[in-house]
């Protein structure tokens, strides 16, 4: 079945450090690709998406680009702050699930970035 | 402001009762999903709906139930039988067709 694998974390940088966190996926057909932000005791926000291959999804600084040869699509910022600090969802369409609609979710890569 | 709510933020029950948590919307979304998230689990698909009077079993649908009387709200009620309720619980709609959710605030249960 689909899937969505993540690198785990917890990942800790220093204030304007360079951000990568790998994503990759299995799937059937040609998923659409997300990454979701969850601050400290809030839902989640989309970040960014991307519906094709080479697609590039982009926001706030994050870019993500959709790699079909790698099935791949990792989050990148070339300087992260303080304010970055949070836990990241790489999720795809589910295309051959129960219903147009459903995500699946990666288990999230927590983030911290030091002042 | 269009947005979800969810209420409320913080729930705590004894063990053995049930409790309902609220999702409401003014998105005009059609679909709206519940999930579940734990440390290290990432989210789960409890039950979604697609639309009114509607609604299917997640992935991890046992010990809940949801009903979809209006489009803008989907309420979850944990029962009794589920045997590990403690989580924190989010509710996301989205357009019909659309993969793009939106999630509410969530809701932390504690249950003892």
């Amino acid at each position: 079945g689909n899937s969505v694998t993540q690198m785990e974390g917890p990942v800790t940088l220093s204030e304007e450090a360079f951000l990568t966190i790998n994503c990759t996926y299995t799937a059937t057909g040609y998923p659409s690709l997300f990454w979701y932000v969850q601050y400290p005791g809030e839902g989640l926000q989309l970040l960014l998406k991307a519906t094709k291959a080479d697609d590039k999804g982009s926001n706030k600084g994050f870019e993500a680009t959709y790699r079909k040869e790698t099935t791949s699509f990792h989050l990148e910022k070339g300087s992260v702050q303080v304010s970055d600090s949070a836990v990241y969802f790489c999720a795809l369409s589910d295309l051959y699930g129960g219903s147009q609609g459903n995500l699946i979710f990666g288990k999230g890569t927590k983030l911290s970035v030091k002042p | 402001d269009g947005g979800i709510t969810q209420s409320p933020k913080y729930l705590f029950r004894k063990e053995g009762q049930n409790v309902t948590l609220s999702c409401e919307q003014n998105l005009n979304h059609d679909a709206m999903y519940w999930y579940r998230q734990d440390p290290g689990q990432g989210l789960r698909l409890i039950y979604y709906s697609q639309i009114v009077n509607d609604f299917q079993k997640g992935d991890i649908a046992e010990g809940y139930s949801v009903s979809r009387e209006k489009k803008e709200s989907f309420p979850l009620t944990v029962t009794s039988a589920q045997k590990n309720p403690t989580a924190f619980y989010l509710c996301a709609s989205s357009l019909a067709g659309s993969y793009e959710q939106y999630f509410g605030p969530g809701t932390r249960l504690t249950v003892t």
